[in-house]
């Protein structure tokens, strides 16, 4: 059974860092492109960035790009978020997502397979 | 790619037929998926590539559309499909999510 993990959440100052884990397990996790998507409280959901198998394609949203950092540890069957210079506005709960096909290089699909979520609270 | 839902809230009785909306600022062919997602929980994947069932899925939930107009329908209300159903495109780099139909109980 596919299982994602999320873990690294929690509050933090604005102008501050926090670095998000995502766990996978139940699958090859070095065949999918994983997926980070987050929902502000009472709000909608919002695709923040993505990351190919090899790490050779990385995109982000726009309301992320240049402080938010994805990368992946296929050894570790891991993902990770490092978020640098939060907003309170980047307060939500983050979740990862696993594409619904294995990798062969295209843009993020369907995201059939989610965590739980980590609750990030940017706040003075 | 801007997606437009609608309507925003849908009030309706178990037994009937919901008919919800996505549309697409631009074409998007069939690279469209639904979501479902309740209170508290991580949203499930209900249709991909427009008009496939996710694995599990119930056959009451089906998809249609291409291009830029899109409709996701149930085709009879069970107590547990009242949540709120996103639509995602998959046709750039960016995954966007339209912002949401609620579908709640008369």
């Amino acid at each position: 059974e596919v299982y994602l993990e999320e873990s690294g959440g929690g509050l933090v100052k604005p102008g501050g860092s926090l670095r998000l884990s995502c766990a996978a397990s139940g699958f090859t996790f070095n065949n999918y492109r994983m997926n980070w998507v987050r929902q502000a409280p009472g709000k909608g959901l919002e695709w923040v960035s993505s990351i190919s198998r090899t790490s050779s394609y990385i995109n982000y949203a726009d309301s992320v790009k240049g402080r938010f950092t994805i990368s992946r540890d296929n050894a570790k069957d891991s993902v990770y978020l490092q978020m640098n210079s939060l907003r309170a506005e980047d307060t939500a709960v983050y979740y990862c997502a696993r594409d619904l096909v294995p990798d062969t290089g295209g843009f993020p699909y369907s995201f059939d397979s989610w965590g739980q979520g980590t609750l990030v609270t940017v706040s003075s | 790619i801007v997606l437009t839902q609608s309507p925003v809230t849908l009030s309706l009785s178990p037994g009937e037929r919901a008919t919800l909306s996505c549309r697409a600022s631009q074409s998007v062919s069939t690279c469209l998926a639904w979501y479902q997602q309740k209170p508290g929980q991580a949203p499930r994947l209900l249709i991909y590539d427009a008009s496939n069932r996710a694995t599990g899925i119930p056959a009451r939930f089906s998809g249609s559309g291409s291009g830029t107009d899109f409709t996701l329908t149930i085709s009879s209300l069970e107590p547990e499909d009242f949540a709120v159903y996103y639509c995602q495109q998959c046709s750039n780099w960016r995954g966007t999510f339209g912002p949401g139909t609620r579908v709640d109980i008369k």
